[in-house]
């Protein structure tokens, strides 16, 4: 079975500035990692698939990248309703599609 | 548009059942897979579960194995996720999610917003 490791577990920091979440899958999983967001209360919401493709409506701030074991995604300035926790999943092979830990960015 | 709507979800005692339901409109139902997650009070995200577009396939989180049962009825776009035995450590909100990708297994495009499900005596 597949762990992914997320770091930080906390991201401290202001609107406007850029964050750099991080994603280590246990074992190659070549591009099947995914980024989803969640804010208090709701549901989360699929931000990017197959490590860098950005889903239906989501905004050119956000980026991913990486392949393998490595991946990362990227705010480029941080909005009010960015600060939020974020989870990434992978889909390599068959299920089960695991989930990270989560990585919480807080305003700092 | 996609909408997917859990529920079932209650107060149930430890070694208790309980079957959730996922209501989907928007979409062929039949044509896509669909999975389950469940998220722990103040916790993360877990997988819990998959199953194919025509319901002969199934995949669960070792935590619930034996345990979970997911169904669907395509004639009803219905998706179901039954629970026997439940323990404490199942207490969380439990989400359906459409798969990306249709009949090919993939990520979670739409989410439902959650039924709970507390096991406690």
């Amino acid at each position: 079975e597949i762990v992914l490791t997320q770091s930080p577990a906390t991201l401290s920091l202001s609107p406007g500035d850029r964050a750099t979440l991080s994603c280590r899958a246990s074992q190659p999983i070549s591009d099947y990692l995914a980024w989803y967001q969640q804010r208090p209360g709701q549901a989360p919401r699929l931000l990017i698939f197959d490590a860098s493709k950005r889903a239906t409506g989501i905004p050119a701030r956000f980026s991913g990248s990486g392949s393998g074991t490595d991946f990362t995604l990227s705010i480029s300035s941080l909005e009010p309703e960015d600060f939020a926790v974020y989870y990434c999943q992978h889909r390599f092979n068959w299920p089960p599609f695991n989930f990270g830990q989560g990585t919480k960015v807080e305003i700092k | 548009d996609v909408q997917l709507v859990e529920s079932g979800g209650d107060l149930v005692q430890p070694g208790g059942s309980l079957r959730l339901s996922c209501a989907a409109s928007g979409f062929t139902f039949s044509d896509y897979a669909m999975h389950w997650a469940r998220q722990a009070p103040g916790k993360g995200l877990e997988y819990v579960s998959t199953i194919n577009s025509k319901g002969d396939s199934t995949y669960y989180a070792e935590s619930v194995q034996g345990r979970f049962t997911v169904s669907r009825d395509n004639s009803k776009n219905t998706l179901y996720l039954h629970m026997v035995s439940l323990r404490g450590d199942d207490t969380a909100v439990y989400f359906c999610a459409r798969n990306r990708g249709g009949r090919s297994y993939d990520f979670n495009d739409y989410w439902g917003q959650g039924t709970l499900v507390i096991v406690s005596s």
